[in-house]
């Protein structure tokens, strides 16, 4: 079951901030979080493990709730170049460890405007 | 350094035809991936190789899908008498796991820039 994102769409002017979320009904080992511009491959952004290690882009924060199974992307000051289609990908927990394979949300679709 | 490469960029085939779909991971990778997008929709997994294995192929749509990594690099997505619905973006991804502090698995994937499929 793949995890649900929201917002669907967000239009940002430039310097404005975005949080976009990820829930997911299962429970997780790690979300993984890409962005993906047109017509290229995705983009790794960041990984969140359970247990609250993190790792990714400086200018990228995000955080993950456990408990809940959500997490959530900050994009603060965004720039032009912050456009395109978010997506978190989700790895569940498989006999105590991670699954290896991610779930994809269906993403949310970032347009920063000057 | 190199990304994961796939070729061909394109491949448009006729329903019925064989297709090869090619993968070489980031070097040292041990892990290897592959996923299909459809417009508007997020990758969805097809396969997982650690290795020459196939850990977990449970995303494989049906027995006319088949994947090879014979020597622990290279993959090829093989699709036998292909069918309109298999039109899609196929991505591979590799990754090499390593241990956080806390003893957890960092298994971030990069992905290539994937094999666009047109059946016709």
């Amino acid at each position: 079951q793949q995890p649900v994102q929201s917002p669907q769409a967000v239009i940002l002017r430039e310097g404005e901030d975005a949080v976009i979320n990820c829930s997911s009904s299962k429970a997780l080992y790690s979300v993984h979080w890409y962005r993906q511009k047109h017509g290229e491959a995705p983009v790794f952004l960041m990984i969140l493990l359970k247990g609250g290690e993190q790792k990714g882009h400086e200018k990228i924060s995000a955080s993950f709730n456990e408990k809940k199974q959500q997490s959530s992307l900050y994009l603060t000051a965004s720039q032009l170049s912050y456009s395109g289609t978010y997506f978190c990908g989700t790895e569940e927990y498989q006999s105590g460890a991670g699954s290896y394979q991610l779930t994809f949300g269906k993403g949310t679709k970032l347009s920063v405007i000057p | 350094g190199a990304g994961v490469s796939q070729t061909p960029s394109n491949k448009v085939t006729e329903k019925g035809k064989y297709v090869e779909l090619r993968c070489d991971p980031i070097s040292g990778h041990t892990a290897l991936y592959w996923y299909r997008q459809s417009l508007g929709q997020g990758p969805e997994f097809l396969i997982y190789f650690q290795g020459t294995g196939a850990a977990d192929d449970s995303g494989l749509p049906n027995d006319r899908f088949f994947a090879v990594r014979p020597e622990g690099s290279v993959s090829t997505l093989k699709i036998q008498r292909t069918e309109r619905g298999d039109s899609a973006v196929y991505l591979c991804a590799s990754s090499l796991a390593t241990f956080a502090s806390g003893g957890a698995t960092y298994n971030e994937q990069f992905f290539g820039p994937g094999t666009r499929l047109t059946v016709l």
